[in-house]
């Protein structure tokens, strides 16, 4: 089945620690997206990555870092940096390119705690 | 620069009444919105699209929208709540990136 999976589901982070969540697809989607959510927030993004080799800074980039080496595969790193990294991650995709009215496919999500 | 206002965080209606969900968009051109539907600890689900094709938009588990250029508004309504829908809905907007709003809490009464 074609699908977004992001790994680990619960995640808990020390304090000064850097985290990587995963982020894979096998929808053949170009763009992804890493979106963090908070209560009463909504969604807001991180970064995104239109195409392999290449990705941007979203909203809320500070303490946060990306990669996107491959087209199925978009990593998250939070870094020390990031003062209050607790909350709820999501990554999605979507195929783009010339059709603008195409939707965002979502994962699961990862819960990031730090203790 | 394009965005979605969601009125109203929280919205409770009784079992089998009209839900009446509220989201206005900004933007100088033609959107590309979107309805999606989270549940707890999951992440979320296309409910419908507007594609300009028609303004009334029917999506899955009886929901449907009304595209209002005049208004600026893309509600989601449906005419008979399930306690089964009880989750967040978010409204987005799409430019060269997603952008929602900050979600409605729906909430069933028996």
């Amino acid at each position: 089945d074609g699908g977004i999976t992001q790994s680990p589901k619960y995640l808990f982070r020390k304090e000064g620690q850097n985290v990587t969540l995963s982020c894979e697809q096998n929808l053949n989607h170009d763009a992804m997206y890493w979106y963090r959510q908070d209560p009463g927030q909504g969604l807001r993004l991180i970064y995104y990555s239109q195409i392999v080799n290449d990705f941007q800074k979203g909203d809320i980039a500070e303490g946060y870092s990306v990669s996107r080496e491959k087209k199925e595969s978009f990593p998250l790193t939070v870094t020390s940096a990031q003062k209050n990294p607790t909350a709820f991650y999501l990554c999605a995709s979507s195929i783009h390119g010339a059709n603008l009215n195409t939707e965002a496919f979502f994962g699961q999500g990862t819960r990031l705690t730090v203790v | 620069a394009q965005s979605v206002t969601q009125l109203g965080s929280h919205v409770s209606v009784s079992e089998g009444a009209l839900v009446l969900l509220r989201c206005n968009y900004s933007s100088s051109v033609p959107p590309y919105l979107f309805w999606y539907v989270q549940y707890p600890n999951q992440g979320l689900q296309l409910l419908l699209k507007y594609t300009s094709a028609a303004t009334l938009v029917k999506g899955i588990n009886g929901f449907e929208a009304e595209f209002k250029k005049s208004e600026t508004s893309f509600h989601l309504t449906k005419p008979s709540a399930h306690m089964s829908d009880a989750a967040e809905y978010f409204c987005a907007v799409f430019t060269y990136k997603y952008i929602f709003g900050t979600g409605t809490r729906l909430k069933v009464l028996a």
